[in-house]
């Protein structure tokens, strides 16, 4: 699976979008980009995926840049719940798809009152 | 909405004894975790289970693991023997099988080893 690359921190008002961004400039054609996050020590939480299209659920919005090799997660009115460490993951899909997912460090969302 | 749940929530248990951690997968999904993670450190993946037998392995997960699913229902893993760096917590997760593979984590058991 690709290398991903996050800032390791960052941190917004409530109430006001959060765009978390990662680089993934070697992901391949079949790969997915997902999202999880992990709240304090939580177990960690499914976002998002997407695969070069925009994707929009009732979490966030995924926006992949038409190389592909970055993408956006938008929190559109973050709470102080949405203080967390985000992750973002490639993987392929397919019979690729329910392999193991790798987690990296992430980023630290910290949402401010 | 469906959730996977792990007991015990947490458990302190004596270097060298044997431990158990339970999962309840969400039903009618097909892939199963387990990923640990130590205090202050990265989620790292131990082991995945498909129709019955491992699929895949970390390093971490040498003899002194074992995973089972002995009833259809419930998802174990063993530590035979525990050392003090085997405390950390223990995230169950399961998968239905899709094509895009999304993880359902469980809250965790937290293992404390003295």
């Amino acid at each position: 699976d690709a290398k991903t690359t996050q800032p390791p921190s960052m941190d917004c008002a409530e109430g006001r979008a959060a765009n978390l961004p990662c680089n993934h400039s070697t992901i391949s054609g079949n790969e997915y980009v997902y999202w999880y996050r992990q709240i304090h020590s939580q177990g960690p939480q499914y976002i998002i995926h997407g695969l070069k299209n925009n994707e929009t659920n009732e979490m966030a919005s995924l926006i992949i840049t038409e190389d592909r090799k970055s993408s956006t997660l938008i929190l559109p009115h973050a709470t102080l719940r949405d203080t967390a460490v985000y992750y973002c993951i490639v993987r392929v899909a397919g019979s690729g798809a329910n392999s193991k997912l790798t987690f990296g460090k992430g980023i630290t969302l910290s949402v401010r009152p | 909405e469906p959730e996977v749940t792990q007991t015990p929530s947490h458990q302190v248990t004596q270097m060298g004894q044997e431990v158990i951690l339970r999962c309840v997968p969400i039903s009618n999904h097909l892939y199963f975790y387990w990923y640990r993670q130590i205090l202050g450190q990265k989620v790292e993946f131990l082991v995945s289970f498909y129709n019955n037998e491992i699929s895949e392995k970390s390093e971490i997960f040498d003899d002194q693991f074992s995973v089972e699913r002995p009833d259809g229902s419930n998802f174990t893993l063993k530590i035979r023997s525990t050392k003090l760096e085997d405390s950390a917590m223990y995230f169950c997760a399961s998968n239905p099988g899709l094509f895009t593979g999304e993880l359902f984590f469980g809250e965790g058991s937290r293992l404390t080893v003295l």
